[in-house]
């Protein structure tokens, strides 16, 4: 069964709207997070790092500002994209990794499609 | 940083045959390369990993083998079926606990 569980998994919306992504890891307890951005037909690329109780990381090119990571929890993360425009639609995938298990995977949700109106 | 060239990127096949993925990565240090599979509109799915102390490592009809020397690893699947058919993402990193680089991917294709 999914490890990882990322909410919503599809929002449409109109410009200009702030949107909330949740990914949480069941079942076991993850100090971090990765957020990835996947546009169509083409691979993911990482956005962030989410760690639990400190600022996320984030990639060159990603503004901190725009894309803003919360990891209050060590089994939640969120990501916040705000003021959302058209060139923001994509598709937003979270990842953890279990540090109880030996070769430490990292498990993705399943992903949330965001369209911008 | 880690770079990671994935081929071929579309690969057509018929039922019952084999199916090679390839993958080279730059950063010596990387010692972890998993490979994901991804339906459409999900999130990728891991189907096989190995890690640099291993050379070759097999799960049913999926197999990876890691060269590091040459700094590749390649995905093998046998006895193909057409649930087989979707896109394949290799990655590297380094040491636990850092995020994947992907590859671009491999859109399979398997006929029946």
């Amino acid at each position: 069964g999914a490890v990882v569980s990322q909410h919503p998994s599809r929002v449409i919306c109109k410009s200009g709207t702030s949107v909330k992504i949740e990914c949480r890891s069941l079942d076991f307890q993850a100090t971090t997070m990765f957020w990835y951005r996947q546009f169509p037909k083409q691979s993911l690329m990482l956005m962030a790092t989410s760690n639990e109780g400190s600022k996320a990381t984030y990639e060159q090119g990603v503004e901190k500002d725009k894309f803003l990571i919360n990891h209050a929890s060590l089994t939640l993360s969120t990501l916040t994209v705000t003021s959302a425009h058209p060139e923001d639609s994509s598709f937003y995938i979270c990842s953890a990794t279990d540090p109880g298990q030996p070769n430490q995977p990292q498990h993705f949700g399943d992903g949330t499609r965001l369209s911008i109106l | 940083g880690e770079n990671v060239e994935q081929h071929p990127s579309t690969l057509s096949v018929q039922e019952g045959d084999s199916a090679v993925i390839k993958c080279t990565y730059s950063d010596s240090a990387s010692n972890y390369f998993p490979w994901y599979k991804q339906e459409l509109g999900k999130g990728p799915q891991l189907i096989i990993d190995i890690r640099s102390n291993v050379g070759e490592k097999k799960d049913q009809r999926i197999a990876v083998t890691l060269n590091k020397t040459a700094k590749h690893f390649s995905l093998h699947i046998t006895e193909t079926q057409p649930e087989d058919s979707a896109v394949y993402f290799c990655a590297a990193s380094p040491p636990a606990g850092t995020a994947l680089i992907f590859g671009k991917g491999t859109t399979l294709s398997v006929s029946s």
